[in-house]
């Protein structure tokens, strides 16, 4: 049974720095592109970043480029998302996913997700 | 990077209704788009994927079609479970837009 297992949630102040832990278990976790995607209080998902396989290419949205860093280590099955200079417009929820692969490029399991909260 | 306009935001519907919620790409994405329903307190769940294919285990009154860069997701006879928010999904593009929601609520 696949499970992603999002931590590191918590109250952070503006400008701070927090790191999100997705751990993965259930598939072969350097077979398949993993992504976070947030929700923030009354407001639609957002896609925020994603990584390949092998970790050779990166993705970011235009909204965090440049303050967050995903990563992963194969050895854990571990999804991270570094996340700096952060700011009240971060609060949200943020979910870790698993995209199916083999030509499909869709989110098959999300995590229950951890929530940021950005607040002085 | 690709816009997703889904429309309406919200709609009211009842028990056993037919209800269509469209996305409208700002380009062409080929079939590359993903329907997903939203429940509060829970994770997205995939419904449709490249269009028009049912995830397995969702019931056949989910369906997807599209028309050129406009895309359909419909809801046959609605049963209660259905009510939530449902959001279309681009992944076209390496930034995997998603729409902007719609929410579907009991009339």
């Amino acid at each position: 049974e696949v499970q992603l297992v999002e931590s590191g949630g918590g109250l952070v102040q503006p400008g701070g720095s927090l790191r999100l832990s997705c751990s993965a278990s259930g598939f072969t976790f350097n077979s398949f592109v993993m992504h976070w995607v947030r929700q923030a209080p009354g407001k639609g998902l957002e896609y925020v970043s994603g990584m390949s396989n092998k970790g050779g290419s990166t993705y970011y949205a235009d909204s965090v480029k440049g303050r967050f860093t995903i990563s992963r280590d194969t050895s854990k099955n571990t999804l991270y998302l570094q996340m700096s200079s952060l700011r009240p417009e971060d609060t949200a929820v943020y979910y870790c996913v698993k995209d199916r692969g083999y030509g499909q490029r869709c989110f098959d399991y999300w995590g229950q997700g951890t929530l940021v909260t950005v607040s002085s | 990077d690709i816009q997703m306009t889904q429309s309406p935001s919200s709609l009211s519907a009842s028990v056993g209704d037919r209800v269509t919620i469209t996305c409208r790409a700002s380009q062409s994405i080929s079939t590359y788009l993903n329907w997903y329903q939203h429940k509060p307190g829970k994770a997205p769940k995939l419904l449709i994927y490249s269009t028009s294919n049912l995830e397995s285990g969702v019931p056949s009154r989910f369906s997807g079609s599209a028309s050129g860069t406009d895309f359909s997701l419909t809801i046959n006879s609605l049963q209660p479970e259905d009510f939530a928010t449902y959001y279309c999904q681009q992944t076209y593009s390496s930034l995997y837009t998603f729409g902007q929601g719609t929410k579907l609520e009991i009339k």
